[in-house]
């Protein structure tokens, strides 16, 4: 069965500094990695889709990258600014007939202006 | 282009009532899967539909039921209502890609 964290779940930054968060999967066969970002109360956007054979996506000041051999993503925020405030959820999708998106609790991040 | 829409927003029940969820995929999307988030935790899969069949199932009682339309919409349905199924449901629709989008969910209160 796919499990995945996230660490730390909560995380407070000053405006203008980068945020690194860290999601780890125990079961590399994965199809694909999904990073979301939900705003209370809200639905789930998405962020960057790595698929499995990639190592890394970027948009705008997003980068994420993959590791699948070790089990782990990272996504990178840079320069924050308060309107990032949100909680960032990671899921994998499991290969072939396994469709499923497994996903962890989240981080919730918070930017101090 | 309209993304995924559900409805209702909100909805209050009582416990051992019967309950029905809608959603509408993304255009040119033909996969439409189901998901319970309880409060403070991540979403959790609860059944997907392909071509008006349930293809994949979570870990959720046969009180959680589906249905997808000929033009890809989709259902849930759960029966017997317990206080536990409270909870935000999200839709996701996705296609071939299987690159998944979701909607904005609906807020289920059970009393």
């Amino acid at each position: 069965k796919q499990e995945v964290t996230q660490i730390p779940a909560a995380l407070s930054v000053p405006e203008g500094e980068n945020l690194v968060l860290n999601c780890s999967f125990t079961d590399s066969a994965i199809y694909n990695l999904q990073w979301f970002r939900q705003d209370p109360g809200k639905g789930l956007t998405s962020l960057l889709l790595i698929q499995s054979s990639q190592r890394e996506q970027t948009s705008g000041r997003l980068n994420a990258s993959l590791d699948k051999s070790s089990g782990r993503s990272t996504l990178y925020i840079a320069a924050s600014q308060p309107g990032d405030s949100a909680t960032y959820l990671c899921a994998v999708e499991g290969r072939g007939n396994d469709y499923k998106l497994s996903f962890g609790a989240g981080t919730t991040v918070t930017v101090r202006a | 282009d309209a993304g995924v829409t559900q409805s209702p927003t909100h909805l209050i029940k009582t416990r051992g009532q019967q309950v029905t969820l809608r959603c509408s995929p993304k255009s040119g999307h033909d996969t439409v899967s189901w998901y319970q988030q309880a409060l403070g935790q991540g979403p959790q899969f609860i059944f997907q539909y392909y071509e008006e069949e349930e293809r994949q199932r979570g870990n959720f009682p046969d009180r959680f039921s589906g249905h997808q339309f000929p033009n890809y919409s989709s259902e849930l349905n759960v029966n017997a209502l317990l206080l536990g199924d409270s909870a935000l449901y999200l839709c996701a629709s996705s296609s071939m890609v299987r690159e998944q989008y979701f909607g904005p969910g609906t807020r289920l209160t059970v009393t």
